[in-house]
């Protein structure tokens, strides 16, 4: 196992709520990254870190947001979460050029 | 930008058979590396096999070997002697070698939408 939780690993919310999924690493690798997981899209990058307080945007950002404030954490926040948020979420943290994942987090927005 | 094209949305094969995933991209790049992915009914995504783009001769680890064609950007997965626990969704993905300007190379995976897997007994 490469070391990463996640929590919740499942949430179901309303409309407008915010929501905030936590992803722990035990690795200490510099690179974290945010993946949603929907039918028909394989997974796509929604936030990545390559280090504390830095983060950039991936393919599909909008209405999220990204902290990391220590190494070992990435949190991904839905200011105000929406039905088109309804996925499963992955985080995945780099050794090298691979990529390895967490057990992901169902997130139902009602 | 990259994209993955998985042409296969379903394959079947018979225990103990072989089976060859399919997978396509499209990148102007010249360094980059390729993946194969499992997810099984459990949802955890878990690394199958890796080939650096450099590298000519074949990754293969045990039972799954990849096919990667260059030249024609093809990067299929072979498995052999096809096991019941090998039934998932496969996903093909490619992730560039060039350093961003800001992550030194952390950019993340681009994905194919993937290959369900069945294996009859």
């Amino acid at each position: 196992d490469a070391g990463i939780t996640q929590s919740p690993r499942h949430k179901v919310t309303e409309t407008g709520t915010p929501v905030t999924l936590r992803c722990h690493q035990t690795e200490n690798h510099r690179y974290m990254y945010w993946y949603r997981q929907d039918p028909g899209h394989g997974l796509r990058l929604i936030h990545y870190s390559y280090g504390v307080k830095d983060t950039d945007k991936g393919e599909v950002s909008d209405g999220y947001s990204v902290s990391r404030s220590k190494t070992e954490d990435f949190l991904l926040t839905l200011e105000s979460a929406t039905s088109s948020q309804t996925s499963v979420y992955f985080c995945a943290i780099s050794p090298k050029y691979e990529q390895y994942f967490g057990p992901g987090t169902r997130l139902t927005v009602t | 930008a990259q994209t993955v094209t998985q042409s296969q949305p379903e394959m079947s094969v018979q225990e103990a058979e072989t089976v060859t995933l399919s997978c396509t991209y499209d990148t102007s790049e010249s360094d980059y590396y390729l993946f194969w992915y499992k997810q099984p009914p459990s949802r955890q995504m878990i690394l199958v096999i890796r080939q650096e783009a450099y590298k000519q001769q074949n990754a293969t680890e045990n039972r799954f070997s990849v096919n990667f064609q260059k030249a024609a950007k093809s990067f299929s997965l072979k498995i052999s002697d096809s096991q019941l626990g090998d039934a998932a969704m496969y996903f093909c993905a490619y992730r560039s070698a060039r350093a961003s300007g800001s992550g030194g190379g952390a950019d993340g995976l681009t994905f194919g939408k993937g290959t369900h897997l069945i294996i009859q007994p």
